[in-house]
């Protein structure tokens, strides 16, 4: 298996612009979730999915965020407006069902710069 | 709420030797699950050792153990015969239910440098 795959790697953008990182799980993860890494704050866990249902998105920061899982094999995490203060690197990970969720699989992370 | 702490901002340790990095945490949950991570300057987050805490026996993988004492509610993890690819960024994380849901929480890391 490829792993857990992210795109785009890097993502330079502009304030006010809005950016949408995707993500494709492991086949048959059927747990998804979406962190943020940033100096200050380390890794802040944002949303989560199971089974495509988001099932805990309180560390989603504002309302600027949104995650998506439309099918099993994507997810995006949307900000929109975007602000310096969104810069950070963004992984996603997948984990097996319950039983297995607790070992989580990272992708390589997608390093996003707003200026 | 559940925490995790990691005191030790950095690290060095001689290729060869062995070093012990800290992890204390805080749940009133019995039955959770513990991991320590490793990212590297890649930046990839990668799983080194994993102890569910209903195990008395603690994890080990290749050069690197933990020691799991549960009471104390401590988890450092230790690295036999470092070698220059350790050097990395460690993180030591928590996951457990709460109000019916899972938390995933992860320690702020320990910067870890292995000298030639």
């Amino acid at each position: 298996d490829a792993g857990v795959i992210q795109s785009p790697r890097h993502e330079v953008t502009e304030m006010g612009q809005e950016v949408t990182l995707r993500c494709k799980p492991i086949s048959g993860h059927d747990y998804l979730f979406w962190y943020r890494q940033t100096m200050m704050r380390g890794l802040e866990l944002l949303i989560y999915f199971n089974n495509n249902v988001p099932i805990d998105d309180s560390g989603m920061p504002e309302d600027r965020f949104s995650a998506k899982m439309p099918n099993a094999s994507f997810s995006t995490l949307k900000i929109q407006p975007s602000e310096p203060r969104d810069s950070a690197v963004y992984f996603c990970a997948s984990s097996l069902p319950a039983g297995g969720l607790e070992t989580q699989y990272f992708g390589p992370g997608t390093r996003l710069l707003v200026l | 709420a559940q925490t995790v702490t990691q005191s030790q901002p950095e690290m060095s340790v001689q290729e060869a030797e062995t070093v012990t990095l800290s992890c204390t945490y805080d749940t009133s949950e019995s039955n959770y699950y513990l991991f320590w991570y490793k990212q590297p300057p890649s930046r990839q987050m990668i799983l080194v050792i994993r102890q569910e805490a209903y195990k008395q026996q603690n994890a080990t993988e290749n050069r690197f153990s933990v020691n799991f004492q549960k009471a104390a509610k401590s988890f450092s993890l230790k690295i036999s015969d470092s070698q220059l690819g350790d050097t990395a960024m460690y993180f030591c994380a928590f996951m457990g239910p709460t109000s019916g849901t899972y938390k995933y929480i992860f320690g702020t890391g320990t910067r870890l440098k292995v000298l030639a």
